[in-house]
């Protein structure tokens, strides 16, 4: 069964400064990895998939993310942050099905000012 | 048009209560999927309807908990005899007709059900 693991629970930056959220997934076959952020009680809005096209995805909102199979990681970056990016984000694999996604269990990003 | 709409978005139930939650899909789509948010977890799939049938329930508890999406109207996520540990956050996702795992789901608010 597949599996995601999100390597840091709460990320702290300072406005302007680059964005890197770090996810590394487990699977026994390609995968489908996406990238969902939650900002407070609202839903989960997409911001990027990777669907074995292009490894390195761009996204809405000015990040993109890279697959790289040898190192299992699909990693989220971002230049340049923005106090709008302060949110929850989650890492998701599927890998047959739509209803096998597996969550990671989420990053917040704290941005300050 | 419109996202996926969700209702109520905060429902507060004692215990031994039902919980009724509702979901309607973005317009266009005909796959509805139920997730449960823990807190400081990420989402846990429960199950996945299509119209009048239920793909794959795997992920919701045997007892008390039900879904249905019928030929109108949106789907309900029942929860019968609600215990505190139903506290959390469920959400709906739908999505069009399949791509298979390459489909994005698109979610709705999130129901925040709290059981005292």
């Amino acid at each position: 069964a597949q599996s995601v693991t999100q390597l840091d629970s709460h990320v702290s930056v300072s406005e302007g400064t680059p964005v890197l959220l770090r996810c590394n997934y487990s699977s026994s076959y390609s995968p489908s990895l996406f990238w969902y952020v939650q900002h407070p009680n609202k839903g989960l809005q997409l911001l990027l998939k990777y669907t074995s096209a292009a490894t390195l995805v761009k996204g809405i909102n000015g990040f993109e993310a890279e697959f790289k199979k040898s190192e299992t990681s699909f990693h989220l970056t971002k230049p340049s942050a923005h106090m709008s990016d302060a949110a929850e984000y989650f890492c998701v694999v599927s890998v047959k099905a739509p209803n096998d996604m597996r969550f990671g269990a989420g990053t917040r990003l704290t941005v300050k000012p | 048009n419109a996202g996926v709409m969700q209702n109520p978005r905060h429902l507060v139930r004692r215990r031994g209560q039902e919980a009724r939650l509702r979901c309607s899909p973005m317009k266009g789509h005909s796959h509805v999927y139920w997730y449960r948010q823990l807190p400081e977890e990420g989402l846990k799939f429960m199950v996945y309807l299509q119209k009048e049938n239920i793909i794959d329930e795997s992920g919701m508890p045997k007892e008390r908990f039900s879904a249905e999406f019928p030929k109108e109207g949106p789907s309900i996520l029942r929860i019968q005899q609600v215990v505190r540990g139903d506290s959390a956050a469920y959400f709906c996702a739908s999505s069009p007709i399949g791509q298979g795992a390459r489909e994005t789901q698109y979610f709705g608010p999130g129901t925040r059900l709290l059981v005292l």
